[in-house]
């Protein structure tokens, strides 16, 4: 099993340029979840995807939408990305989401600097 | 306002040295606290989980401690190797709907030889 995975793990952008931050899972997992980890602060949750065909907003959704493609994918896309995205950005998944003890699976991270 | 507080920012050890490392959180309901190992350039690693009816739960070289009535946690590693220099990140999990982790910042850990 290769767990959570990221595209690309690194990638440069230049202000008002877009992309899309690809992650899949291979664990059958109902949940995922977008993060950013900037220096010094706690990862921040950006969108989540409860289950199939479900997303939600989390902490710091401004400038980003996603799609949950299917069970086992959920993209990231930066339309018009700023410098302030600068940042790294982290898949997780976990079997369900909410007041249960669900444990989060994370990805590699992708390291995005917008120039 | 849900925080948690990890201390000290960073911290350097000598290798089999033992070091324990501190989480305060101020997050209200309270579901669960992590304890995540993350390695320079890489995602973060689940340690340990704890609910709030458990004390003591170790993983290894790794035990946290949880007091649900101070709100503190800790993790103590012992006998430290320099495969456990990494950044140390305390979650709170908060007992309610949707996702709510709230992350430490992180305690850096150097082992030196």
């Amino acid at each position: 099993n290769a767990g959570v995975t990221q595209t690309p793990k690194f990638q440069v952008l230049k202000t008002g340029q877009s992309m899309t931050l690809q992650c899949a899972q291979d664990m059958n997992h109902n949940s995922m979840y977008w993060y950013r980890q900037d220096p010094g602060m706690g990862l921040r949750l950006i969108y989540y995807s409860a289950s199939e065909g479900t997303t939600d907003k989390g902490e710091v959704p401004n400038g980003y939408n996603v799609s949950r493609l299917n069970k086992r994918e959920f993209s990231l896309r930066l339309e018009s990305a700023a410098p302030s995205q600068t940042s790294v950005y982290f898949c997780a998944s976990s079997e369900g989401v909410g007041t249960g003890v669900y444990e989060q699976y994370f990805g590699p991270g992708t390291r995005l600097t917008v120039t | 306002k849900n925080q948690v507080e990890q201390s000290p920012q960073s911290l350097i050890i000598l290798e089999g040295k033992n070091c324990t490392l501190q989480c305060n959180y101020t997050v209200s309901p309270f579901s669960n606290l992590r304890w995540y190992k993350q390695d320079t350039g890489r995602g973060p690693v689940s340690l340990t989980i704890m609910t709030f009816s458990e004390n003591t739960k170790s993983n290894g070289r790794y035990t946290a401690t949880l007091d649900a009535d101070t709100k503190q946690s800790s993790l103590h590693i012992t006998a430290s190797q320099l495969s456990d220099s990494a950044s140390y990140i305390c979650v709170v999990s908060a007992s309610q709907a949707g996702t709510a982790l709230i992350f430490g910042k992180g305690t850096t850990l150097s082992v030196s030889s």
